[in-house]
């Protein structure tokens, strides 16, 4: 199974929008698409799941295209607490694999 | 509610040892997965339970490991003998069902010198 492609690195600054797109160009007709939060020392945490056009919870957005080739996470004004790698595994529903790619730092500044 | 724990946090051995992991999951769930990281790589899927029984370990590396998951509560993860290459974050999961995501613990970091 195809991982998942994201930016390496991302900065903002506190109080920002921002958004982390990730690509997925081989996606299963039964994949789902996930982000998780993990911060040093920690295991992955779930962050919101979705399988087309948007999702949101209380801590985020989920855009998915009609294609699915891509989404993108949306986190509404930043934090310092926010600072962490983000990931968007492929979750397959057949195999109930997460397929992780190398995700993607984020960093907020004051 | 009590989260995924995992047992120990950190643990160092040297190579041809055996060392033996273990994974409390969030009480209820019939789902437990365990991943890994070696340095430098992505997480990666090993193997999924639901309840006893082994439902996928095609992630499996080699037949160094072994994963057990007796009366369908904790899991256990021997990896014997211990090869450098095994070093790395093995991390625990678990779910109640497909949708919702993945409770992740914090992971037991292995280091095989």
């Amino acid at each position: 199974l195809a991982k998942t492609t994201q930016p390496i690195s991302m900065d903002s600054y506190e109080g920002q929008e921002v958004n982390i797109t990730c690509s997925h160009n081989n996606i299963a007709t039964n994949d789902y698409i996930t982000w998780y939060q993990q911060f040093p020392s920690q295991g992955p945490r779930f962050i919101i799941q979705g399988y087309k056009t948007k999702v949101t919870n209380e801590v985020a957005s989920l855009f998915i295209p009609a294609d699915r080739k891509s989404s993108t996470l949306s986190l509404p004004r930043v934090s310092l607490s926010d600072t962490a790698v983000y990931y968007c595994p492929r979750h397959s529903y057949n195999t109930d694999k997460l397929i992780f790619g190398t995700g993607t730092r984020l960093q907020v500044f004051p | 509610e009590a989260g995924v724990t995992q047992f120990p946090s950190h643990s160092v051995i040297e190579k041809g040892q055996t060392v033996t992991l273990r994974c409390d999951p969030i009480s209820g769930h019939d789902n437990l997965y365990w991943y890994r990281r070696v340095m430098g790589k992505e997480i990666k899927f090993l193997l999924h339970f639901v309840k006893e029984s082994k439902q996928d370990e095609s992630g499996m590396p080699n037949n160094r490991f072994l994963a057990e998951r007796t009366g369908g509560t904790y899991s256990t993860l021997k990896v014997q003998p211990a090869e450098l290459e095994d070093s790395g974050v093995y991390f625990c999961a678990s779910s109640q069902d497909f949708l919702g995501g993945r409770f992740f613990g914090p992971g037991t970091r292995l280091t095989v010198l």
